[in-house]
């Protein structure tokens, strides 16, 4: 079955440290990967994805994300944590029967203290 | 450019109203998508239009829930009789076609009560 794990429930950085998010997957064939943000109140913003290409793929917000075929993991990161970065991270995967359909990690909390 | 607008942001009302959720997605997208965000189940996909055809509405959980997409501009998402379970998070998202990235409203933050 196709799916995607969020292993951590919340992660704590403190500013100006490097911060990584971590995601791995379960798919056939070669995944379509995405990260995306939501901060409180708000809907949940693009912030990156692989399709195919360069494994490091950077997105918005100086973050990155590190696609390891060998290891099923696409894991978000940055190399400088902002107190603005507090928020909902979720991985999803394109279900691979279809065009439209995507599978939602379960979400992780970040947390960058002051 | 403007983006999803979903409307009401908040919503709150007795068990058994109907409850109509509106989205107007963002021009010159032809995918459209109703998803509900709740602590329990997470994100989960209620419909999908494409070019104003409903493709997959396997996430409806019941019959009570209803969505149409009368043009490209405009959609609604409709749950008559409302129930307390119903209470989560809606959001509406569009994209440029299906397999592109997915641009999300701010979402009806809906209470029955």
């Amino acid at each position: 079955a196709q799916s995607v794990a969020q292993p951590e429930d919340q992660v704590n950085v403190a500013e100006g440290n490097p911060l990584t998010v971590k995601c791995t997957y379960s798919v056939s064939g070669n995944p379509y990967l995405f990260w995306y943000v939501q901060y409180p109140n708000r809907g949940l913003q693009f912030l990156l994805k692989y399709i195919t290409g360069d494994n490091l793929v950077k997105g918005s917000y100086g973050f990155e994300a590190e696609f390891n075929k060998s290891q099923t993991s696409f894991h978000l990161k940055k190399p400088s944590a902002l107190v603005s970065d507090s928020a909902l991270y979720f991985c999803a995967v394109r279900d691979m029967g279809s065009n439209y359909q995507l599978i939602w990690g379960a979400g992780t909390k970040l947390i960058i203290k002051p | 450019d403007a983006g999803v607008i979903q409307s009401p942001r908040h919503e709150v009302t007795e068990m058994g109203q109907e409850v109509t959720l509106r989205c107007k997605p963002i021009s010159g997208h032809n995918s459209l998508f109703w998803y509900r965000q709740t602590m329990m189940r997470g994100l989960e996909l209620l419909i999908y239009f494409n070019n104003n055809v409903p493709i997959d509405d396997s996430g409806m959980p019941e019959d009570r829930f209803s969505a149409k997409m009368p043009n490209a501009s405009f959609s609604t998402l409709k749950i008559q009789p409302s129930e307390p379970r119903d209470s989560a998070v809606y959001f509406c998202a569009s994209s440029f076609v299906s397999n592109q990235p997915q641009h999300f409203g701010d979402g009806t933050r809906l209470s029955i009560l």
